[in-house]
């Protein structure tokens, strides 16, 4: 079983730049979470997709879009660069379900880092 | 005042010891508490989750809900340097939704 895999590793934007990042969920999972994290910051919730439709959203400007496609692989896109989105983009997939608690589990994020 | 707030620390104590890490959180709501580790340049992964107030234990680890203060904690017993990393403390905003809201995070060393 596959891991909840993120591409790329690190990128380097300049500022008004647009950016997109992708995640591969892991298997039998068809929910993805995105958050972000700034250096020496616990993450944020960005926004959440499930079955391909936006379920919830954090208080992130509409810049900040995504899409999900019909293998529940997702894309996080930020337009208009901000020095202030330099951060850790993580990626986390999950399986909702009938059972007590189901575990997001998280990818090892993509390092942005805007000039 | 942030949703949940956590001490960044740092941290630093001697292997073997007990580890103590806290968090407090506002907004009473129907809620999971979770506690994630971090390694350095990876992804958070899961401790463990509770939703009762009490203690639940999983080997050297034991998580604790007060909700009449709104406190959690996270006890690491018989520390080991491999536990160095950050701590993050997290609350789900319902059963189900997986739209975390998390703490700072503490970043945690064990010294040999």
């Amino acid at each position: 079983e596959t891991g909840v895999t993120q591409s790329p590793t690190h990128l380097i934007k300049t500022r008004g730049q647009q950016v997109t990042l992708r995640c591969s969920s892991q298997s039998g999972h068809n929910t993805v979470s995105w958050y972000q994290q700034a250096l020496g910051q616990g993450p944020q919730f960005i926004f959440q997709y499930y079955r391909e439709e936006e379920n919830g959203r954090g208080n992130f400007p509409p810049r900040f879009s995504g899409l999900q496609f019909p293998n529940y692989s997702s894309e996080l896109n930020v337009n208009a660069l901000e020095l202030d989105d330099s951060a850790l983009y993580l990626c986390a997939s999950s399986s909702p379900g009938a059972t007590d608690y189901n575990e997001q589990f998280f990818g090892p994020g993509t390092r942005l880092t805007v000039l | 005042q942030k949703e949940v707030e956590q001490d960044p620390g740092p941290l630093s104590v001697p292997e073997g010891a007990i580890v103590s890490l806290n968090c407090t959180y506002s907004n009473s709501a129907f809620q999971y508490f979770m506690w994630y580790r971090q390694y350095s340049r990876k992804g958070p992964e899961l401790l463990m989750y509770t939703y009762s107030s009490g203690n639940k234990e999983d080997g050297r680890f034991t998580a604790q809900v007060d909700k009449s203060s709104k406190y959690i904690s996270l006890f690491i017993r018989d520390s080991q340097p491999s536990d160095s990393a950050t701590y993050l403390c997290a609350k789900d905003l319902r059963q189900g939704a997986q739209k975390l809201v998390f703490g700072q995070g503490t970043r945690l060393t064990i010294n040999p």
